[in-house]
């Protein structure tokens, strides 16, 4: 069964700074990794998606990696902005009956001004 | 293209009662499904639909009843409401059934049962 963990759940950082948010998942064969923002009481912005047999996506500032052999996906924030400030998520999409998404938990990103 | 929507954004129920929480789509895409989302649990899939007049459970389908009689909608009708389903609802959708393409999600429904 597909286990989705992200570390840490919470970061706080000054702005300016270069960030990396970590994303593991036990289950090797997936379609893809998805990363999503989703800010306070709103819903999931997605953000990056990268397919497997891709090594890495980029989009502005953000860059995000993906390791399926060690099962691991980072998210790469350059010079960070207090706009940046969110819960940011991944989620794996799985093969099988359903194809589903399965999600993280998610870390939450308080960047200082 | 308005993506997912999805009304009401906020509900507030008693136990027992029942309603529907609509979804939309204006992106064509085969593939719709509900998700609820809980402190701590992450989102769990609910019921999932890969095309007008199909659909199937997901992890979390108890209490819960889906219809997709249209490509463009795909409703969530909450049969007896219970406290334990005081949750974040989103709806999502993707081009089709294979899991290689992206998804998108609504705005959210916030749900309280009382």
């Amino acid at each position: 069964k597909q286990e989705v963990t992200q570390i840490p759940a919470a970061l706080s950082v000054p702005e300016g700074e270069n960030l990396v948010l970590n994303c593991s998942f036990t289950d090797s064969a997936i379609y893809n990794l998805q990363w999503f923002r989703q800010d306070p009481g709103k819903g999931l912005t997605s953000l990056l998606l990268i397919q497997s047999s891709q090594r890495e996506q980029t989009s502005g500032r953000l860059n995000a990696s993906l390791d399926k052999s060690s099962g691991r996906s980072t998210l790469y924030i350059a010079a960070s902005q207090p706009g940046d400030s969110a819960t940011y998520l991944c989620a794996a999409a799985t093969p099988g009956a359903t194809n589903k998404l399965i999600f993280g938990t998610g870390t939450l990103l308080a960047v200082q001004p | 293209n308005a993506g997912v929507t999805q009304t009401p954004k906020f509900q507030v129920l008693k136990t027992g009662q029942s309603m529907t929480l609509q979804c939309a789509q204006d992106m064509n895409h085969e593939y719709m499904s509900w998700y609820r989302q809980d402190p701590g649990m992450g989102l769990r899939l609910i019921h999932y639909s890969v095309g007008a007049g199909i659909t199937d459970q997901g992890e979390v389908p108890n209490g819960y009843n889906v219809s997709r009689s249209t490509t463009e909608d795909f409703p969530l009708r909450l049969l007896s409401a219970a406290p334990s389903q005081t949750s974040v609802y989103f709806c999502a959708s993707r081009r089709s059934a294979s899991g290689s393409n992206e998804q998108f999600f609504g705005p959210g429904t916030r749900l309280t049962v009382l």
